[in-house]
């Protein structure tokens, strides 16, 4: 069970694209959704924090208008990269969190993104 | 200073040996904490949650000091397959509403 799929998994793609990443809790109902970025030889960073139906929460230095998050049902969250450029190549990875105490969050398959 | 830190390794341990992993984390208010293996260029998979109590599973058992902020993550008769970067990871909330702050990972590498 706690399955999330991630798509895609790789991205190469000109500057100035914008790229969208899709992330699904496959098994179970995720109220909150999370993004990360991972840069090579780094920890993970959390990016945002997307709760179903209202906007996404936003860590410090993580621009809103760049990194566009909706999470329009309980199984989806989407990060949009937009205008993409060579220093936004990374890992990037969602989690979802179910419903209760102590629940680990799961983590789907990442995607690596490269900008040329 | 990090909000958790790791010593980075690599740690070199031939099979079949112990190997014990320490972290400490700044926040005081964090009452959740995980062991989170990740292979190279893939997701981080959860190991284990990390109790006050501690916890074992298996050949693994962690440890959680409250009071000096300080967790571990010990490892016996270690296996090829064990070889990973482990990362230890809390978070302000216990009921999944919070992201969860990482370490940069210990390098395991186990030796046949």
């Amino acid at each position: 069970g706690a399955v999330v799929s991630q798509h895609p998994s790789w991205v190469i793609c000109k500057s100035g694209t914008s790229v969208k990443i899709e992330c699904r809790s496959l098994d179970f109902q995720a109220t909150t959704m999370f993004w990360y970025r991972q840069f090579p030889k780094q920890s993970l960073m959390l990016m945002a924090t997307s709760n179903e139906g209202s906007k996404a929460t936003y860590e410090q230095g993580v621009e809103k208008d760049k990194f566009l998050i909706n999470h329009a049902s309980l199984t989806l969250s989407t990060l949009t990269v937009t205008s993409a450029h060579p220093e936004d190549s990374s890992f990037y990875i969602c989690s979802a969190t179910g419903t209760g105490l102590w629940q680990p969050q799961h983590f789907g398959d990442g995607t690596r993104l490269s900008i040329l | 200073r990090k909000e958790v830190e790791q010593d980075p390794g690599p740690f070199n341990v031939p099979e079949g040996a112990t190997v014990a992993f320490n972290c400490t984390y700044s926040n005081s208010a964090s009452q959740s904490f995980f062991w989170y293996r990740q292979d190279c260029r893939k997701e981080p998979k959860l190991l284990m949650s990390v109790y006050s109590s501690g916890n074992e599973d298996g050949r693994f058992t962690a440890q959680l000091n409250r009071a000096s902020q300080y967790i571990s993550l010990l490892i016996r008769d270690s296996k090829l397959s064990d070889s990973a970067t482990y990362l230890c990871v809390v978070s302000r909330s216990g009921g999944g509403a919070d992201g969860l702050t990482f370490g940069k990972g210990t390098h395991l590498i186990i030796q046949p």
